[in-house]
């Protein structure tokens, strides 16, 4: 029974695409995030929610919008995709203030 | 600005032998640190932890040591298994902000037979 799942594992799609990827924990956690990992491997947060409200907002591209209905959804919509959104763009949860995190399998996306 | 850096993006080790996996942070703000483990295909999961006030923790064959001075970090598999071999990644975070972790960019280690 999966904890964090994706929605969906890969993305082709062309540059200017609107594309959106969710996920879905059912931890019962509080606390969801989104992160990007990059061409040279960092996983950099971009977006953090608690019980649906933002609270960390790093520098990403307005382009970019989360979108949380509920406390065990937090889903990601990228408007006028571009090449440079190319990477593995990962999910996790936590309790609030928990430093454990769990993370969704990642969800591949390729901007041709 | 990486304020976690791995610098070594691979290390080989023979199966039984001690692996020794290092990490690097910049901020001296940072007094929580994690260790996670990366299978291919799927996402990070949790190892081990260490806050700034220890100097080490242990957890089975896994053992994560604390320079502050030296703003150093590493983690000590022993001994080492074929299913260790994954990607490592180190994290940090300040008690001001424990949503937020940096994360280095992992060490790819592989447990040979």
């Amino acid at each position: 029974d999966t904890a964090v799942s994706q929605t969906p594992k890969y993305l082709v799609t062309q540059m200017g695409n609107d594309k959106s990827i969710k996920c879905e924990q059912n931890l019962g956690h509080d606390t969801m995030y989104w992160y990007k990992q990059d061409s040279k491997k960092f996983l950099k947060i971009m977006f953090s929610y608690n019980n649906k409200e933002l609270i960390i907002n790093e520098t990403v591209p307005n382009r970019f919008s989360p979108k949380s209905p509920d406390k065990a959804h937090l889903n990601l919509h990228i408007n006028s995709l571009e090449l440079g959104d190319s990477a593995v763009y990962f999910c996790a949860s936590s309790p609030f203030a928990s430093e454990t995190q769990y993370f969704g399998p990642g969800t591949r996306l390729l901007v041709l | 600005d990486q304020q976690v850096k791995q610098n070594s993006p691979s290390l080989s080790v023979q199966e039984g032998r001690i692996s020794i996996l290092n990490c690097d942070y910049t901020n001296s703000m940072f007094d929580y640190f994690l260790w996670y483990k990366k299978y291919p295909a799927e996402g990070p999961t949790f190892l081990i932890s260490i806050s700034s006030i220890k100097d080490k923790n242990e957890d089975g064959r896994f053992t994560v040591f604390l320079n502050k001075s030296a703003k150093h970090l590493s983690l000590h598999i022993v001994p080492s298994q074929p299913g260790d071999s994954a990607v490592y990644f180190c994290a940090a975070s300040t008690k001001y902000n424990f949503n937020k972790f940096y994360f280095g960019s992992g060490t790819k280690l592989n447990v040979k037979p």
